[in-house]
């Protein structure tokens, strides 16, 4: 049973508008949530970053949204640029928990010039 | 700027041989992990390192799988012996949290293991 759930496989935007990546969770446990980008032939890289007493977060073009209630968050880059397209992962941990982080299956970004 | 170093970044072996695979963390952090990711997955939890002890491995199949880091600092994960189902991207990832915080982890370049 996937606790992290992250329903489209791909998404495809154009260069300068709107990417919006989606996951949602089942486990109410879950306190902390992080976003990684990931490209062919390397390992994950942390991009940002969620605790769940606040509902967004922004580091320059990404801003990432947490609805507690609905058990949601997402991840927006504004504006997409071709070197975005990678895949991206949504990643939690529960309080309590020694950090070990419970992955969704990632969707593959990708950012048409 | 500090990396997660992890080798080799193939591997390519036959069923029932054994396999290893080294990673050495960023210096300072306590905590390391190793994660395997199958195609199409997100990572998955294998073991969990703090310092030199373990503190999670029951995501671990311990009959072929094993997982050491003797002094605390750098990390073997062996498989012996290795099947069909085991390829897959291996992944060391370390931070530099201490219980009860939270912290990113960072991680290596990953291994590509192919079981023939």
């Amino acid at each position: 049973d996937q606790q992290v759930k992250q329903n489209s496989p791909s998404l495809s935007v154009q260069e300068g508008r709107i990417s919006i990546l989606n996951c949602d969770y089942t486990n109410s446990m879950f306190d902390y949530f992080l976003w990684y980008k990931k490209y062919p032939a390397e390992g994950p890289t942390f991009l940002i970053s969620i605790s769940s007493i606040k509902d967004k977060n922004e580091d320059g073009r990404f801003t990432v949204f947490l609805n507690k209630s609905a058990k949601h968050l997402s991840l927006h880059i504004v504006p997409s640029q071709p070197g975005d397209s990678a895949v991206y992962f949504c990643a939690a941990s529960s309080r309590g928990s020694q950090g070990n982080l419970i992955f969704g299956k990632g969707t593959k970004l990708s950012v048409k010039p | 700027e500090a990396e997660v170093a992890q080798s080799p970044r193939y591997k390519i072996t036959e069923k029932s041989q054994a396999v290893a695979f080294w990673c050495d963390p960023i210096s300072g952090h306590a905590t390391l992990y190793w994660y395997r990711q199958i195609l199409g997955q997100g990572p998955e939890l294998l073991v969990q390192f703090q310092d030199e002890s373990v503190v999670d491995d029951s995501q671990l199949p311990k009959d072929r799988f094993s997982a050491e880091r003797l002094k605390g600092v750098d990390s073997t994960l062996k498989i012996q012996p290795a099947e069909l189902g085991d390829s897959a991207m291996y992944l060391c990832a370390s931070s530099g949290r201490t219980s009860g915080m939270k912290d990113e982890q960072f991680f290596g370049p990953g291994t590509r293991l192919t079981v023939l």
